[in-house]
């Protein structure tokens, strides 16, 4: 089945640099690739997410690419700031599901060093 | 997000006990599943639901039963709970544009 593997687990930045946090996934077949924002304490919510057709993705300080042929993909944030301090998680849809089924990574926490 | 909401919201038992989380979205989503949240280990699936009376195993059922009569609900119950049950649960739902909503969780002690 479809394994997600994130690095790095942790990542600490100065606030108004950029960080930078990546995937791979092993089923080539997978189509969508979310990634979810979890503040302490809260749930985790949809912040950006890209479809195997586009390449990148961008939403204000945040963007997403894809290389599909490598099958990697990254968050990267730029001009961070003290509220980007939260775990992401990245995510892929395994391609034979019909179920809307997504496999997550195991997280990366980062904090911004004011 | 007050459209999913969990219950009970914290929850203290011990091994061997049934438990029954519940889980009620008001979009009539389609899809529902269930993760368990553990450190180190990101969000894993239990179990999924594609539609009312169809439900399938994720990555993580063992130890566990789910249901889902109607659309709207879907309870997931520990039959003999364990220690290493003990986590934070969340429920999700999707419709077919993929994007999950999350409840706010049940954390689940297992004494």
């Amino acid at each position: 089945g479809e394994n997600v593997e994130q690095h790095p687990s942790t990542l600490s930045v100065q606030e108004g640099d950029s960080a930078v946090i990546k995937c791979t996934y092993s089923d080539s077949a997978s189509n969508y690739f979310p990634w979810y924002k979890q503040e302490l304490g809260k749930r985790p919510q949809l912040i950006i997410d890209i479809r195997s057709n586009v390449g990148e993705k961008k939403d204000q300080r945040i963007a997403v690419t894809l290389n599909k042929t490598a099958k990697h993909f990254s968050l990267h944030i730029t001009e961070t700031q003290p509220e980007d301090s939260a775990v992401y998680f990245c995510a892929a849809t395994p391609g034979y599901s019909s179920a809307s089924k997504i496999i997550f990574g195991s997280g990366t926490r980062l904090s911004i060093r004011p | 997000d007050a459209g999913i909401t969990q219950s009970p919201r914290y929850k203290i038992t011990e091994t061997g006990r049934q438990v029954t989380l519940m889980c009620h979205q008001t979009w009539s989503h389609s899809y529902m599943f269930w993760y368990r949240q553990d450190l180190g280990h990101g969000l894993r699936l239990i179990y999924y639901s594609a539609a009312a009376d169809i439900t399938d195993k994720g990555e993580v059922p063992d130890g566990y039963v789910v249901s889902r009569s109607k659309t709207e609900n879907f309870p997931l119950t520990l039959e003999s709970a364990t220690r290493s049950q003990t986590s934070v649960y969340f429920c999700a739902s999707s419709d077919y544009s993929n994007e999950q909503f999350f409840g706010p969780g049940t954390r689940l002690t297992v004494l």
